[in-house]
């Protein structure tokens, strides 16, 4: 079945640390692709969208993704992450054109250590 | 409106009870969602309401779960003879598509904190 898999579904990292959030989709043509992120207690609000063109794209605060065809990826990636940075991300997929709706993965819960 | 609404907010309400949750999308939006995310979980969808079209109703759980879209704005999800695996948070999200055009991108409410006692 087609899906949206984030085979992390929790990772720590120190402030001041990188950051790599993977998510991988099994849909055949490439679909238009979503970062969401979800703080404790908040709706989900866009990091990042990716439709065509650039395969890196820049979202707010300071992420990042890239997509790639050839691995069905679209990890999101952060240089330094921010004790702020902490809550629950989730990759998403529009799939509408393939009878199917915004197609979320499980997500990704980040914590972050002083 | 600037956003997608939400009322209530917060609602605990008795087993057994029937619950009218609201949504009122971001003004010329034609799409509309219902997600709903239990505790800890990731997000479960219900419904989704495009324009005149018919409802995708594939997510609802049960026939206690019923949502309309009066107007083609503001949406009312309904849970009738509410039971405690009801109680999630539940998500209202809307898109400006049109056209047939997919890709375009879905803003989320806040969301109403439902509580079956």
């Amino acid at each position: 079945a087609q899906s949206v898999t984030q085979p992390d579904i929790h990772i720590t990292v120190s402030e001041g640390a990188s950051l790599e959030l993977r998510c991988n989709y099994s849909y055949g043509a490439t679909p238009y692709l979503f970062w969401y992120v979800q703080s404790p207690g908040q709706g989900l609000q866009l990091l990042l969208k990716y439709f065509s063109g650039d395969t890196l794209v820049q979202g707010i605060k300071g992420f990042e993704a890239e997509f790639k065809r050839s691995q069905s990826s679209f990890n999101l990636r952060k240089p330094s992450v921010h004790w702020s940075d902490a809550a629950e991300y989730f990759c998403a997929v529009d799939a509408r054109n393939y009878g199917q709706n915004f197609v979320f993965g499980p997500g990704t819960r980040l914590s972050v250590l002083p | 409106g600037a956003g997608v609404s939400q009322s209530p907010s917060n609602k605990v309400t008795e087993k057994g009870k029937d619950v009218e949750l609201r949504c009122d999308p971001i003004s010329g939006h034609t799409a509309l969602y219902w997600y709903r995310q239990s505790l800890g979980q990731g997000l479960e969808f219900l419904i989704y309401f495009q324009g005149n079209s018919a409802p995708d109703k594939s997510g609802l759980p049960s026939d206690r779960f019923s949502a309309e879209r009066t107007g083609g704005s503001v949406s009312t999800l309904t849970i009738q003879r509410t039971q405690q695996e009801d109680s999630a948070v539940y998500l209202c999200a809307s898109s400006p598509l049109a056209g047939g055009f997919s890709g375009n991108t879905i803003y989320f409410g806040e969301g109403s904190w439902l509580t079956v006692v």
